[in-house]
């Protein structure tokens, strides 16, 4: 079985402030996939990151960053400096081989105050 | 422009009344999926499809029907909706990958449909 876990239901921040979300996940397999989705409050939902079991890598695109730890079966996501567009539900994704969807955590809402 | 569209956008109905959701990709993807997102569950799969007529069950299929006659539309069916299908429902589509795995390749989701069910 392979199961996500995002803990914060909801974060608070002001703006400028860094924030940094989390994920754990479960798996038994070796090989998978991990991935972000940010839902704005328009509701559709966009991809951010794509990140494969075998590359612990960190990545940072402008504000985002995303730490991967197999160790820990982690895959948190930063956002240094936080702007009132990044308010959005945030969803950690897992897909492993063989399977035919996506297992998502329950998502984190974030609230960047002005 | 790629995308993934759905309609309608918001959809009010009654228990009992058919109801059909339309899904349709420009990308010539073969995979697309129905998911349903409910508070405090995120988003779970209700069916999919791997090909043209090739469709299966996901983790939530039950009160729901799908059909893939053509590539790029994939509708939902709600052949007697109750209330406890009240829900924002995502139609996803995507490439299949080496071997015919969806294993490395981003979902594109549609805008979502809003149903509700009294």
């Amino acid at each position: 079985a392979q199961k996500v876990t995002q803990a914060q239901t909801e974060i608070s921040v002001v703006e400028k402030e860094d924030v940094t979300l989390d994920c754990v996940y479960e798996t038994r397999d070796t090989t998978y996939y991990l991935f972000w989705y940010k839902q704005p409050p328009s509701g559709e939902l966009v991809f951010l990151i794509r990140r494969n079991s075998f590359d612990e890598q960190n990545e940072i695109s402008g504000r985002y960053s995303w730490n991967f730890q197999k160790s820990t079966s982690s895959f948190n996501f930063t956002i240094t400096a936080s702007q009132v567009v990044d308010s959005a539900v945030y969803f950690c994704a897992l897909i492993r081989t063989g399977r035919r969807a996506l297992t998502f955590g329950s998502g984190t809402r974030l609230q960047v105050q002005p | 422009e790629a995308q993934v569209t759905q309609n309608p956008r918001y959809l009010i109905t009654v228990t009992g009344k058919k109801l059909t959701v339309t899904c349709s990709q420009n990308m010539n993807h073969e995979y697309m999926s129905w998911y349903r997102q409910d508070p405090g569950l995120g988003l779970r799969q209700i069916y999919y499809s791997m090909n043209v007529e090739v469709t299966d069950k996901g983790d939530v299929p039950e009160g729901y029907k799908v059909s893939r006659k053509e590539k790029r539309n994939f509708p939902l069916i709600l052949e007697s909706p109750s209330p406890n299908q009240t829900s924002l429902y995502f139609c996803a589509s995507s490439l299949l990958g080496q071997a015919g795995r969806l294993l490395n390749s981003p979902l594109h989701f549609g805008n979502g449909t809003r149903l509700t069910v009294t």
